[in-house]
């Protein structure tokens, strides 16, 4: 059954540090892989996400790596603040169509001041 | 820009009681709409997904349905609640494969 493992569950960082969340998949429809960010009572956000072209894509203090043979992507969250506290899900396209997206189980991150 | 409701934000109903559930989107056309569920520090269930007005596909058998009367508007709805249907229910709608959320409807059922 496709899905998507994601790694770990919850992570404790102090501010400043490097957050990294991981994810492997199985079989997409495509190769395009997002992030979303979700804080508590609101909805998920699309932070970022990332297309077969690149291996790495990065937007301000976060970076998207993707290894294709692998079949794994990770989320790398730099200089980690306390804003940043909030769940992050990965997703893959799902090959079910009608652009389904198969998400991850969520890593509670927590950046400790 | 594309923006997209949900309405109520937070809703309380006894078990057996009627749902309904509204999300509208604007600023786009001809979308795909979802419906996920989120159990309380869980991940998202996808329940339903919509291609088009009246074309609606189930992910989950359960006591829920959802219908889709205009091209923006994706309703879910209940005959009779039960304590499992609780959650946090979220409203998506999606240009190719990115997916952007509504600000979701809490739904406790007593």
């Amino acid at each position: 059954q496709q899905q998507v493992k994601q790694s770990p569950q919850s992570l404790i960082v102090q501010k400043g540090g490097i957050s990294i969340i991981n994810c492997a998949y199985e079989n997409t429809a495509f190769d395009y892989f997002p992030w979303y960010q979700q804080f508590p009572g609101k909805g998920p956000a699309l932070l970022i996400a990332i297309r077969p072209d690149v291996s790495e894509k990065k937007e301000g203090r976060f970076t998207i790596s993707f290894n294709k043979s692998a079949k794994q992507f990770s989320l790398h969250i730099m200089d980690s603040q306390p804003g940043d506290s909030a769940t992050y899900f990965c997703a893959a396209p799902r090959e079910t169509g009608a652009n389904n997206l198969f998400f991850g189980t969520g890593t509670r991150l927590t950046v400790i001041p | 820009s594309q923006t997209i409701h949900q309405w109520p934000a937070t809703l309380v109903q006894p078990v057996g009681s009627p749902l309904s559930l509204e999300c509208t989107v604007e600023g786009t056309s001809n979308p795909n709409l979802y419906w996920y569920r989120q159990a309380a520090g869980r991940g998202l269930q996808l329940l339903f997904y919509s291609v088009g007005i009246g074309q609606i596909s189930s992910e989950v058998p359960q006591n829920l349905s959802a219908s889709r009367p205009q091209d923006r508007q994706f309703i879910l709805s209940s005959k009779k609640l039960l304590l499992s249907d609780s959650g946090f229910y979220l409203c998506a709608w999606s240009r190719r494969y990115e997916q952007y959320f509504g600000p979701g409807t809490r739904l406790t059922v007593t």
